[in-house]
Order: structure tokens, then C-alpha cells, then sequence
């Protein structure tokens, strides 16, 4: 298995603190994703990196920011989180752009 | 609008049988991937091809650009096999990667 590890697993918080999760890899992968999975919708992507301080936006980025400030972490935060950003979130990575990814064991986040 | 439809959506199958799940896109690709998520909500890449076909072990999986149409199939399905299956394509003009909502298989000994 790609050495690739998300935290919090679980996470309860209410609407309008913000949370921030974190992707951790140690396979020195350039490009790392953020995703979220809703009944109905499949997987979406967030953000994604292709390299230390470059991001760029997915489909539903709204709501959501990023930062890569080394290649093996991969932060997601959620400013203000409301009850639609409830939500299994994913982390991938991959070592070219759409090749392969390696997904992490995903973070259950529920906002009350 | 969905650029990647899946059917079905939903597979019961006995041990033994042959499965086919059947991935549809919209748009131009550099690849398709296809993905198994265990029901503890693992997620694992199987196959990853731009043309032709591919094997491993008692799985399959094919793809026809041309009609934009992907299959993967399960030879001898065992209740090990049970997990939601999902296609997913990288767009060939950018960045995105676009996932079908996934078939979810579940095979009875």
C-alpha cells in the first residue's frame, strides 16, 4: 500500500468553526487531491497540487482552501464549515498528473 | 450533467458468475481508471489504460475510445469481490478527473 495517511478519521464540529484536515504521504508523490464522496454524486474533486505551494482549483472548491507547504503534507480547510461540506473527504496521490492515484482512508466529517 | 454514467447501478450475482459493469463517458480522455471501494471504505486502483484491454487475475477490463465506452469484468465472481466499483476518466484538455457514481456488487455464495 502507498504510504499515504489522513487525520482527523472522524471528525463532529458545528457550523461555522473551521476545520482543517491533513493529508500525509511518504512516497515523495509531486501531485496530491482532495476529494469528497456524496451519495448520489461520486467522488469530486476539491483541489489538487502539482508541487510544494502550487494548487489549483476542481470542481467544488467553493468553501474550501489548501496549502502544500512541503511535498508531504496536503492541508484542507474548511473556513467556515456549514452542514453541505458534511462530507467523506479523500485524499489521493499520484506521481504524474492523470496517472494512477493511491487513495487515503478517507476522513468522515459531519457538521452539525 | 454527468461526463461518466455507470450501469448498473446496482449487482447481485452468485458465486461463480461472470460480471460485467459498463462505464460511459462524454468527454475527450488520457485514460480511465477503474476503482474498487471495500465496503470499510477503502479505496484501490485496478486498472489504469488508454486502449485496448487489460488483465489481472480474474478481472478484466476493457476500453473502445472510439465509442467511449469502457467494460470491466469479474470471471468466477466470489463474495470477496462484494464492493462498490468505480470508473473514473481523466480528461484529455485538463486537469480533471471525472468520476462515475459506482456499481455496487454484491455476490451470494
Amino acid at each position: 500500500d502507498a504510504g499515504i495517511t489522513q487525520s482527523p478519521r472522524h471528525k463532529v464540529t458545528e457550523t461555522g468553526t473551521p476545520v482543517t484536515l491533513r493529508c500525509h504521504q511518504t512516497e515523495n508523490h509531486r501531485y496530491m487531491y482532495w476529494y469528497r464522496q456524496d451519495p448520489g454524486h461520486g467522488l469530486r474533486l476539491i483541489h489538487y497540487s502539482y508541487g510544494v505551494k502550487d494548487t489549483d482549483k476542481g470542481e467544488v472548491s467553493d468553501g474550501y482552501s489548501v496549502s502544500r507547504s512541503k511535498t508531504e503534507d496536503f492541508l484542507l480547510t474548511l473556513e467556515s464549515a456549514t452542514s453541505s461540506q458534511t462530507s467523506v473527504y479523500f485524499c489521493a496521490i499520484s506521481p504524474r498528473l492523470q496517472e494512477t492515484q493511491y487513495f487515503g482512508p478517507g476522513t468522515r466529517l459531519l457538521v452539525l | 450533467k454527468n461526463e461518466v454514467e455507470q450501469s448498473p447501478q446496482n449487482l447481485t450475482a452468485q458465486e461463480g458468475e461472470f460480471i460485467t459493469i459498463n462505464c460511459s463517458y462524454s468527454v475527450g480522455i488520457s485514460a480511465l481508471h477503474w476503482l474498487q471501494q471495500h465496503p470499510g471504505g477503502g479505496i484501490v486502483s485496478l486498472f489504469m489504460l488508454s486502449s485496448g484491454k487489460k488483465k489481472h487475475g480474474r478481472l478484466i477490463a476493457t476500453i473502445n475510445i472510439q465509442e467511449k465506452h469502457s467494460s470491466l469484468h469479474i470471471t468466477a465472481s466470489h463474495p470477496r469481490d462484494s464492493a462498490v466499483y468505480i470508473c473514473a476518466v481523466a480528461e484529455n484538455t485538463g486537469n480533471q478527473f471525472y468520476f462515475g457514481t459506482g456499481t455496487s456488487l454484491t455476490v451470494i455464495p
